[in-house]
């Protein structure tokens, strides 16, 4: 499982799109790469993840590089809602969550 | 109703106690796992199933012991409560196959060991 490297915090206006990124270079050719959100000290909730193509859905964009050794998750329209800590694993077996980043949307 | 519960939600335990957190699913998966969160840390795996006759140590197992009574039930215990032991525990499920999978977490059950 790759190790994955985050900024332990970001802010973003509320209504901008906020770009969070991550580092995973040693992230090998079956392990996929998931995003994951905590908010306060609730259960990590599921954002998306993806193999080598871009991937959208009703949440979120991810962004995967084509060397596959970074990504962003972009959610499009943040809100306060979206304050949380996110996380990124690139895994192909055991999860493997750091201290991720932590973002807070600014009203 | 929640797919994946855990129980007690919040609970306050004397060391040298024995204690059992429970996680019961309703979402049909055979892959179970139990984290621990420590403040301002993210989730460590503790152990993990991959049905009901697979136990697996995860990273941090020692002091722990798990069972899995049935599909849906994933029990872990602390044989012998200690203080650094206090922390958020989160119960997760998965489906099982090749390829990407997500896992479903519950609530978290706060333990705190006085």
């Amino acid at each position: 499982d790759a190790k994955t490297t985050q900024p332990p915090s970001m802010d973003c206006a509320e209504g901008r799109a906020a770009n969070l990124p991550c580092n995973h270079s040693t992230i090998s050719g079956n392990e996929y790469v998931y995003w994951y959100r905590q908010i306060h000290s609730q259960g990590p909730q599921y954002i998306i993840h993806g193999l080598k193509n871009n991937e959208t859905n009703e949440m979120a964009s991810l962004i995967i590089t084509e060397d596959r050794k970074s990504s962003t998750l972009i959610l499009p329209h943040a809100t306060l809602r979206d304050t949380a800590v996110y996380y990124c694993i690139a895994t192909g077996n055991q999860f493997y969550f750091g201290t991720g980043t932590s973002l807070t949307v600014i009203p | 109703d929640a797919d994946v519960t855990q129980t007690p939600r919040n609970r306050i335990t004397k060391t040298g106690k024995r204690i059992m957190l429970e996680c019961s699913q309703t979402k049909g998966h055979d892959r179970m796992y139990w984290y621990r969160q420590d403040p301002g840390l993210g989730l460590r795996l503790i152990y993990y199933s991959f049905d009901v006759k697979d136990i697996n140590k995860g990273e941090i197992s020692d002091g722990y012991s798990v069972s899995r009574q049935a599909q849906a039930k994933f029990s872990l215990s602390l044989e012998s409560a200690i203080p650094n032991q206090t922390a958020l525990y989160f119960c997760a499920t998965s489906e099982t196959g090749t390829g990407a999978y997500e896992q479903y977490f519950g609530p978290g059950t706060r333990l705190t060991v006085t």
